[in-house]
């Protein structure tokens, strides 16, 4: 399985731009790159996700690097209610989804 | 709201008993995956259905099963339970199989199983 590196625990204050990185050294060339969020008590609830370019929606954005070996999910106003676990995944035709231990992000008043 | 619904919410048995878990998944999506998520092990893929039928298996135990029905409504048959099954479950749908946004999965509020 393609494997994905985030860092374990960020904060950030609220109303402040966040920027939750994340490596995948050896992604290959067909993996999309996929984000879910999981809020305390909830199921995972689907982010974001993208292939080569930068990809925006209402809820965030996704920026790749060129190469494809890390991207990065911009939240650009944290508020109180995006305080959970943020999940990075590979996504590559017929593997299932590996959900790792994510990144913990705190958001401060 | 996921549109995913799972029953029950909770549900407390005991060693050795057998369990159903249900999930309708969202209008239209004919994929269903199946996940445990435990304090020690994180977040587990145990199994996907596809149109009513199984497509992956993950670490999904011989004491597990699940089937996928006509009205695309998914059961997880859990039995002779251990303390070690203690854990949530959830469900999850998406509207195809495939990658991108054919897999973008939508979860639902899990079911809490306790086993005492």
């Amino acid at each position: 399985d393609a494997k994905t590196t985030q860092p374990n625990s960020m904060e950030s204050n609220e109303e402040e731009p966040v920027h939750l990185p994340c490596n995948h050294s050896t992604i290959s060339g067909t993996d999309y790159i996929h984000w879910y969020r999981q809020l305390p008590s909830q199921g995972p609830e689907y982010v974001i996700h993208g292939l080569t370019s930068n990809v925006n929606n209402r809820m965030a954005s996704l920026a790749i690097a060129e190469d494809r070996k890390s991207s990065t999910l911009i939240l650009h106003r944290a508020t109180l209610r995006d305080a959970a676990v943020y999940y990075c995944i590979l996504d590559n035709y017929g593997q299932n989804f590996v959900f790792g231990p994510g990144t913990r992000l705190s958001v401060l008043p | 709201d996921s549109g995913v619904t799972q029953t029950p919410k909770h549900l407390i048995t005991a060693t050795g008993q057998r369990v159903t878990l249900r999930c309708s998944p969202r209008s239209g999506d004919l994929s269903v995956y199946w996940y445990q998520q435990s304090l020690d092990q994180g977040l587990q893929f145990l199994i996907q259905y596809y149109n009513g039928e199984e497509r992956a298996k993950g670490n999904i135990l011989e004491r597990f099963s699940a089937q996928q029905f006509p009205d695309l409504h998914s059961e997880l048959n859990l039995s002779s339970l251990e303390l070690g099954d203690s854990a949530l479950y959830f469900c999850a749908s998406s509207v195809d199989m495939g990658q991108g946004a054919k897999n973008i999965q939508y979860f639902g509020a899990g079911t809490r199983l306790s086993v005492l």
